[in-house]
């Protein structure tokens, strides 16, 4: 089946510097990428999202690009803020399917 | 506002003691289900409904129940709760022919 499977936590950084979150995924059709943020004390939020190849998203200075030939979709910041601090999600959905496969999460501190 | 909305947001509750979470979206989607998220693990799908009078089991239902009487509605019911259901729980909800999920606040459980 569906797998997602993204580095592990927690990853603790200062302000300013660059944060990368691998993120590699198992999937016999084409899914739809997705990074999700789930910020202290609240639910989920969509960050970004990626249908096709070689598709980027972005959002909030965060950027991640589908690549169907290492079957990646790393999630990247060039300037982290304090306010980024969060627990990061890796998802995929294959749209026969009727559910989002989530990777393991990743804790992620910036620290002033 | 579109939102989904859970409640209650907490609860503690006692072995064998049935209890429902509510799950309601006002944005007409079809498509809603309910995901637990526990340490290490990411969230796992525990039940999906595509519409109304339309549930499926997923990744996880044992000891859970859905109901979806009307289209806003999706309750979630553990009719005897064991301490392995102390989790995260959250409902999500989408239309057809649109990938992204909307996820509601999340309910921590904790089961004595």
């Amino acid at each position: 089946g569906d797998s997602v499977t993204q580095m592990e936590g927690p990853v603790t950084l200062s302000e300013e510097a660059f944060l990368t979150i691998n993120c590699t995924y198992t999937a016999t059709g084409y899914p739809s990428l997705f990074w999700y943020v789930q910020y202290p004390g609240e639910g989920l939020q969509l960050l970004l999202k990626a249908t096709k190849a070689d598709d980027k998203g972005s959002n909030k200075g965060f950027e991640a690009t589908y690549r169907k030939e290492t079957t990646s979709f790393h999630l990247e910041k060039g300037s982290v803020q304090v306010s980024d601090s969060a627990v990061y999600f890796c998802a995929l959905s294959d749209f026969n399917d009727y559910k989002l496969s989530f990777g393991a999460g990743t804790t992620v501190t910036v620290r002033a | 506002e579109a939102q989904v909305t859970q409640n209650p947001r907490y609860l503690i509750t006692v072995t064998g003691k049935k209890l429902t979470v509510t799950c309601s979206q006002n944005m007409n989607h079809e498509y809603m289900s309910w995901y637990r998220q526990d340490p290490g693990l990411g969230l796992r799908q525990i039940y999906y409904s595509m519409n109304v009078e339309v549930t499926d089991k997923g990744d996880v239902p044992e000891g859970y129940k859905v109901s979806r009487k009307e289209k806003r509605n999706f309750p979630l019911i553990l009719e005897s709760p064991s301490p392995n259901q102390t989790s995260l729980y959250f409902c999500a909800s989408k239309t057809w022919g649109e990938e992204t999920q909307y996820f509601g606040p999340g309910t921590r459980l904790l089961v004595l």
